[in-house]
């Protein structure tokens, strides 16, 4: 299976931060990568797929990008909203794969 | 816009088998791939399988051996069944449309217990 390894676990940040969530890939899944925020009690919503596509609606605060097999989920200007947990997921090779997720929390 | 809406029993014992259905709302089967997911309580992630229209599928090898999904287009639902049930199987499962956009949408989760 391809490992998703997701950094951090936990994030402490103000609103109006930008922060940076990080998902390294053991093997190469070509674009084939997407971003999910989760809040208590909710199904997952996607927000970034093909590493770098936003969801229809999503805000544009929202961004994915990629360095090889590291990708990279940044939010600028952080919301009330945004506080919640973010997973990581390579849907390239069968099983895909999710990140263990990075809980951002309010400092 | 598509909605999908899924149920089946909850509450379950050890070596039982669990069934759950998902009805897809507001669109047809065609061109997508439809998938079960699945979360242990307080846990990440996991991908449990996948249906396409022509019932072709694709399983996690953690589960291949208890799982069969199936999908009837005649009313646009696909369901999941997985039997010898364990307590690790204790999870919220859920139905969703994907890929290849990411999975979306999402049904609202099922939690299954799993009790000895």
């Amino acid at each position: 299976d391809i490992q998703m390894t997701q950094s951090p676990p936990t994030l402490s940040a103000s609103v109006g931060d930008t922060v940076t969530i990080t998902c390294r890939a053991s093997q190469s899944i070509s674009t084939w990568l997407a971003w999910y925020q989760q809040k208590p009690g909710k199904a997952p919503n996607v927000l970034i797929y093909k590493v770098s596509t936003l969801e229809s609606g999503v805000p544009s605060r929202f961004s994915g990008s990629a360095s090889g097999t590291e990708f990279a989920l940044t939010i600028s200007s952080l919301q009330p909203d945004d506080f919640a947990t973010y997973y990581c997921q390579q849907y390239n090779t069968y099983p895909y794969t999710f990140g263990q997720g990075t809980k951002l929390e309010i400092k | 816009q598509v909605q999908l809406q899924q149920w089946g029993a909850g509450l379950l014992k050890s070596s039982e088998t669990l069934s759950l259905t998902c009805g897809v709302y507001g669109d047809s089967f065609s061109g997508f791939y439809w998938t079960w997911i699945r979360q242990p309580p307080g846990k990440g992630l996991e991908w449990v399988g996948q249906i396409d229209q022509w019932g072709s599928t694709r399983y996690n090898p953690s589960l291949k051996s208890r799982l069969t999904i199936s999908i009837d287009t005649s009313k646009n639902q696909f369901s999941l069944i997985l039997t010898s049930l364990t307590a690790a199987d204790t999870a919220v499962y859920y139905c969703a449309r994907g890929p290849p956009d990411g999975f979306d949408p999402w049904g609202q989760g099922t939690l299954v217990t799993v009790s000895s």
